[in-house]
């Protein structure tokens, strides 16, 4: 089966940096790589899908690369804001449709 | 438009029993998919739902089932619970099958915890 690694628990930055946030996977390349966000007690929301034909994506603050070569996806969010402290997932899925979650990066941002 | 609707948010059980949890996805999203969150595991697939029919299914045994009806509700089935069984369980909808090709738009959760 496929495993997924985010590349810490925590992370902290200044508000107005830039944060990136990594998630490695092994075996096979997957037709789909997403990323959530989720807050306490509440269930995840969807940020970004990126499918394997695809090297970058982007919405507002947020961008998303996928390197099949490195088998890794990169999540930046610019100009953070405290606002969007959370923890955040990303989540792969395969043709044959299994979907696996990363087990998620808390991100603080520090005003 | 309203969200996932989860029923019940907290659910409390004894090991052995059984449970149903109730999903309502957003209306006009015929897929639904089930997922287990413990902070050991992580968020993990069990299983998907479309048009009725289970599409796809995760690592789980057999005490977890499902089903869907025509109005697109799902509900999910644990029997023999046993105190691993403790976790927030979490349902999405998607407009299109999946699951992870579509943005999946998650409930809120029914937080179960087996005595």
């Amino acid at each position: 089966s496929q495993k997924i690694e985010q590349n810490s628990e925590a992370l902290n930055i200044q508000e107005g940096k830039t944060a990136t946030l990594t998630c490695n996977y092994t075996n096979y390349s997957p037709a789909y790589l997403q990323w959530y966000r989720q807050d306490p007690g509440r269930g995840p929301v969807f940020l970004l899908l990126i499918r394997e034909n695809e090297k970058e994506k982007r919405k507002e603050r947020l961008k998303v690369t996928f390197d099949t070569t490195l088998k890794q996806t990169l999540f930046h969010i610019t100009a953070s804001q405290p606002a969007d402290s959370a923890t955040y997932l990303c989540a792969l899925s395969n043709t044959g449709n299994q979907f696996y979650f990363g087990t998620g990066t808390s991100l603080t941002v520090i005003p | 438009k309203a969200g996932v609707t989860q029923t019940p948010r907290y659910l409390i059980k004894t090991r052995g029993q059984q449970v149903t949890l109730s999903c309502s996805p957003i209306s006009g999203h015929r897929s639904v998919s089930w997922y287990q969150q413990t902070p050991g595991q992580g968020l993990q697939f069990l299983f998907e739902y479309f048009s009725e029919t289970q599409r796809n299914k995760g690592n789980f045994p057999g005490r977890f089932s499902g089903r869907q009806f025509s109005n697109s509700r799902s509900e999910m089935n644990v029997s023999t619970l046993e105190l691993g069984d403790s976790a927030l369980y979490l349902c999405a909808s998607s407009s299109a099958p999946g699951p992870g090709n579509t943005e999946a738009f998650f409930g809120q959760g029914t937080r179960l915890t087996v005595v």
